[in-house]
């Protein structure tokens, strides 16, 4: 059973606006998520983290919210940028687990 | 500073051969994993080491088998490959278990 979804495997977006992806989980006890984003025939790369005792994180362009009551965390970019165009993985982690569980990703393509 | 490397980058296999997959990371990171990849299923954790001399099953382990030859290299086998096993294969390390993990650039594997 996927503890953590992506519910929405693409979008597109115009350069210059915002993307916004979205992340579900079902374990209450994950208290540590991470942004991670793929280019093709390459290893994820880590993008953004949040612990839960935030409810939100920024990074430049990029920020994620988490509202733990909604178990939901989502990521903004602002602006978008051709190449932000990538497979957009989150994951998540409970306090002293040993594992992070990957959703699914979300493909985001990034139109001139 | 290679960061995290794998090799082979793309292997084809037939039916019961077996291969092992390299990983070495040169940050002297403690903790090292080993992850599969497939369609619509996200990353899914197959074995990790949490330090030198330790290896523990992750969510899929079953027709696998892990050594943590030292400090940086950690090398999946597959004993009888079966095409349930083809999938791009991934390696990340981190200084410990729970943080953010750096992941290698993945094997393809393609059994038939």
């Amino acid at each position: 059973d996927q503890q953590v979804k992506q519910n929405s495997p693409s979008l597109s977006v115009q350069e210059g606006r915002i993307s916004i992806l979205n992340c579900d989980y079902t374990n209450s006890m994950f208290d540590y998520f991470l942004w991670y984003k793929k280019y093709p025939a390459e290893g994820p790369t880590f993008l953004i983290s949040i612990s839960s005792i935030k409810d939100k994180n920024e990074d430049g362009r990029f920020t994620v919210f988490l509202n733990k009551s909604a178990k939901h965390l989502s990521l903004h970019i602002v602006p978008s940028q051709p190449g932000d165009s990538a497979v957009y993985f989150c994951a998540a982690s409970a306090h002293g687990g040993n594992q992070f569980y990957f959703g699914t990703g979300t493909s985001l393509t990034v139109i001139p | 500073n290679a960061g995290v490397t794998q090799t082979p980058k793309f292997q084809v296999l037939k039916t019961g051969q077996s291969m092992t997959l390299q990983c070495a990371q040169d940050m002297n990171h403690n903790s090292m994993y080993w992850y599969r990849q497939d369609p619509g299923m996200g990353l899914r954790l197959i074995y990790y080491s949490a330090s030198e001399g330790t290896t523990d099953k992750g969510e899929v382990p079953n027709g696998y088998n892990v050594s943590r030859l030292n400090k940086r290299e950690f090398s999946l086998r597959l004993e009888s490959a079966a095409p349930s096993q083809t999938s791009v294969y991934f390696c990340a390390s981190t200084m410990s278990l729970g943080e953010t993990q750096y992941f290698g650039p993945g094997t393809r594997l393609l059994v038939l």
